[in-house]
């Protein structure tokens, strides 16, 4: 139930192409799903984010889209380039404690390699 | 405007001692949360702290772990008398009440030796 799981383990994709990352959680109650880049040996940033009233959002090259029926969730990287080479988590808030933001579950994330 | 700071980055333990990780967390930010991660998986929640009060610490081990977040100074995540296993990078996360974002710091390193 606490789970989400995110795919593939890794990616390859060629400059100018979409990277598309998915991750699949059982828990309804989950209320906001953000993705995090992490370079090797830097913390997560955070990259977007989504509620699940809202079926896709879109922030400049990185769009998430958002299946609540399917409980499926997704970032589209369009237009990939090199700098984009990190790996990315998906994640998904647990709120117990009436706080916005209570404890992240995140996926095991995937590693993005964009060649040039 | 100084994101979250942890400190020290790096840390070298021999089994049996203690570590003390640090985190200072956004200006203005009243919630502290810290994750491990260990070499090739994701983060995993441990704690979530508010000013002087532990709001749920059901991803810590119940033994040699414990965390605090006093009134002034920064967190802290202790570890006593570690094992390799111990071995990961420990992030902290910070937001502000009632937002959604969490924003993360840099990192410690734990190596046990």
């Amino acid at each position: 139930q606490q789970q989400v799981k995110q795919s593939p383990q890794s990616l390859i994709v060629q400059k100018g192409g979409i990277s598309i990352i998915n991750c699949a959680y059982e828990n309804t109650a989950f209320d906001y799903f953000p993705w995090y880049q992490q370079f090797p040996g830097k913390g997560p940033a955070l990259l977007i984010a989504i509620r699940p009233d809202v079926s896709e959002k879109k922030e400049g090259r990185f769009t998430i889209s958002f299946n609540k029926s399917a409980k499926q969730f997704s970032l589209h990287i369009m237009d990939s380039q090199p700098g984009d080479s990190a790996t990315y988590f998906c994640a998904a808030n647990v709120p117990e404690y009436g706080g916005a933001t209570n404890k992240l579950i995140f996926g095991t994330g995937t590693l993005l390699a964009v060649q040039p | 405007n100084a994101g979250v700071m942890q400190n020290p980055r790096h840390l070298v333990r021999r089994r049996g001692q203690e570590a003390r990780l640090r985190c200072s967390p956004v200006k203005g930010h009243s919630h502290v949360y810290w994750y491990r991660q260990l070499p090739e998986e994701g983060l995993k929640f441990m704690v979530y702290l508010q000013k002087e009060n532990i709001i749920d610490e059901s991803g810590m081990p119940k033994e040699r772990f414990s965390a605090e977040f006093p009134k002034e100074g920064p967190s802290i995540l202790r570890i006593q008398q570690v094992v390799r296993g111990d071995s990961a990078a420990y992030f902290c996360a910070s937001s502000p009440p009632f937002r959604d974002t969490q924003y993360f710091g840099p990192g410690t390193r734990l190596t046990v030796l």
